[in-house]
Parts: C-alpha cells; structure tokens; sequence
C-alpha cells in the first residue's frame, strides 16, 4: 500500500505569514509523529498522536506551533507567524501502534524569507 | 525519564575498514531498540531492530542491558554506508519513541 505522504513537497513563505503542512500516515496506524530536521542537524521531536489520547505536545517549541490529527488519520500541523529560524524539513512519521516501526514521509522543506 | 545518546556527531572510517557507531540509552525497564537510517536525498527509515536479531546490509546490533548500549557494528565499511544514522528506543505502552541526535557516517573511497 501507500506510504507516508506529506504535502507540500516544498513551501516558501514570508515572515509573519501562517503556514500549514499535511500528513497522510499509512492507514490503520494508530501512532503518529511530528519531527523538524533543520540543516545539518538531527530529528527534533514536535509532536506525538497516540489513538484517541490526548497529544504529547512536550517537543512544541512555542506556542506558534500546533497540530491537529483529525478522525484518527490526517495531521496538520500550524505555524503561526511564521519566522526564518522556522526554516527546516518537517517530518512526519506513523506506526501501527505506540512501539513499533515508524514509516517516515518524505517531508516538506520549509522556507521563511 | 528514557534519553538515547549518539556520542558522535559524524563518523569517518576509510573503505574495508571496520564500522562502530555508539548507542547508549538510559531507562529502567526493558526497552525496544531501533536504528533508522538516511541516505542521501531518501526517506529516513528503519535499518533494523533489535527484537528481530537481524543482520541487515551488513550491520548487525547487539542490546548489552549490562552497559546499556546498543552499539551498531559492521566488519567492512562500503562507499554506499555513507549516511546518517539514528538510534531510536521505545519504553512501551503508550510512551513516544525517543530518538538519538544521530551520527553521519562517512566512508571515504
């Protein structure tokens, strides 16, 4: 089946602006991530969805931040006024439960000018 | 709390030469160990995990609770290992996957 799709591929935005990323996690996975990738650097957790609980919030680095995962499925994650050091790759990631292997997206790489 | 440190933020072995990239970890219990790997211009994915006991392209992982370590070995280093590498550690239940600060592994021909 389809893998992890996230859209768009590429966004370029102005400072200020609001942005909003998409995450298609494989279906039936219950368990789903938030990551940034900035350049050069490692996985930076954001956020966790685990079936109906309430999200593991504790990697949001401000609270311009924030993601929804609406019927179990999609995710969308916010950035409200949008700064440069927003700029990265957002990944997002999904597994069948909480423990398992997690299947990762191809990302969208962010740029604020 | 469960923490996962990648000592080494790159890795530069020449070509034949043996692999070691360090994993230690810290949580009480009996954790789930993973390595994920992303090579150049492709997706992050799973390399292996250590329940399955697998030797994958090579590399093999051995979970020593002792020194809790999760270290991943490879005897022979190739051009195409060049990548970055992420050890990853699940505690169960419902609690998130921690992630190390990964290592970028450089096999110079």
């Amino acid at each position: 089946g389809a893998g992890v799709s996230q859209s768009p591929s590429n966004k370029v935005t102005e400072k200020g602006k609001d942005v909003e990323l998409r995450c298609d996690p494989i279906s039936g996975h219950t368990a789903l991530y938030w990551y940034r990738q900035s350049l050069g650097q490692g996985l930076e957790f954001l956020i966790y969805f685990q079936g109906n609980s309430a999200p593991d919030k504790s990697g949001l680095p401000s609270d311009r931040f924030s993601a929804e995962r609406t019927g179990g499925s999609v995710s969308t994650l916010t950035i409200q006024r949008t700064q440069q050091e927003d700029s990265a790759v957002y990944l997002c990631a999904s597994s069948r439960d909480s423990g398992e292997t997690q299947y990762f997206g191809p990302g969208t790489r962010l740029l604020v000018l | 709390a469960q923490r996962v440190t990648q000592p080494e933020k790159l890795l530069s072995v020449f070509k034949g030469a043996p692999v070691e990239l360090k994993c230690n970890y810290s949580y009480s219990g009996s954790p789930e160990l993973f390595w994920y790997v992303q090579y150049s211009r492709q997706r992050l994915q799973l390399l292996l995990r250590h329940i399955s006991r697998e030797s994958i392209k090579g590399f093999t992982a051995d979970l020593n609770k002792g020194e809790t370590s999760f270290h991943l070995k490879k005897p022979f280093a190739q051009e195409e290992d060049s990548a970055m590498y992420y050890c990853a550690l699940s505690s169960g239940g419902y609690q998130k996957v921690t992630f190390g600060t990964g290592t970028k592994l450089q096999v110079i021909p």
